[in-house]
């Protein structure tokens, strides 16, 4: 079956560094890959998305590739702010299926 | 600003006293979700509507029921909430069902007494 496979937490780093979270799937076809983030005590918000193999998503300084030969959506920051500091799930939606499968999700805290 | 909405944000019910959860949207999506979240786990999805077409999760309790009464409101209806079911409630729509990006509302936490 779908599952999504997320790199362990938490993370935690200073600001400025270097971020990668790694995420691998497995589907039995072509899903969209998404990348959500949630702020203490709210709900999710879609960070990034890619729809087929070698798309890469991007926005507020974030970046994903979908990789399909190695089943991978690691997400990528340049320069990490504090107020980066939230949970990250990496998450599939296959095709025939209106379900998300969600990775259990990684908390990243950010340093001064 | 076109969203989804979750009220209220808390809610506290005793145990085995019926308690509903609402959600809105004003993005006139087609599809509407439950999930549940529990402390430090991904969300996990409870049932989703397709417009009038209701589909249940195979391993949601029976605890847990839900109503779509028009297009823009979904209700999570838990009937004898236990101490187990404290947790998030995440509301979530998309235009259709495949593939397509879900947006989620601020959730409501629940907690049981």
């Amino acid at each position: 079956g779908d599952s999504v496979t997320q790199m362990e937490g938490p993370v935690t780093l200073s600001e400025e560094a270097f971020l990668t979270i790694n995420c691998t799937y497995t589907a039995t076809g072509y899903p969209s890959l998404f990348w959500y983030v949630q702020y203490p005590g709210e709900g999710l918000q879609l960070l990034l998305k890619a729809t087929k193999a070698d798309d890469k998503g991007s926005n507020k300084g974030f970046e994903a590739t979908y990789r399909k030969e190695t089943t991978s959506f690691h997400l990528e920051k340049g320069s990490v702010q504090v107020s980066d500091s939230a949970v990250y799930f990496c998450a599939l939606s296959e095709n025939g299926a209106n379900n998300l499968f969600f990775g259990t999700g990684t908390r990243l805290t950010v340093i001064p | 600003d076109a969203m989804v909405i979750q009220n209220p944000r808390y809610q506290v019910t005793q145990f085995g006293k019926p308690v509903t959860l609402s959600c809105s949207q004003t993005l006139n999506h087609n599809v509407m979700y439950w999930y549940q979240q529990k402390s430090s786990q991904a969300p996990k999805l409870l049932f989703h509507y397709y417009d009038k077409d209701f589909n249940n999760e195979a391993d949601t309790p029976d605890n847990f029921q839900s109503r779509r009464p028009n297009t823009s409101f979904c209700f999570l209806d838990i009937r004898s909430p236990g101490l187990g079911d404290a947790a998030m409630y995440l509301c979530a729509t998309s235009v259709g069902g495949r593939r397509e990006t879900q947006y989620f509302g601020p959730g409501t936490r629940l907690l049981v007494l």
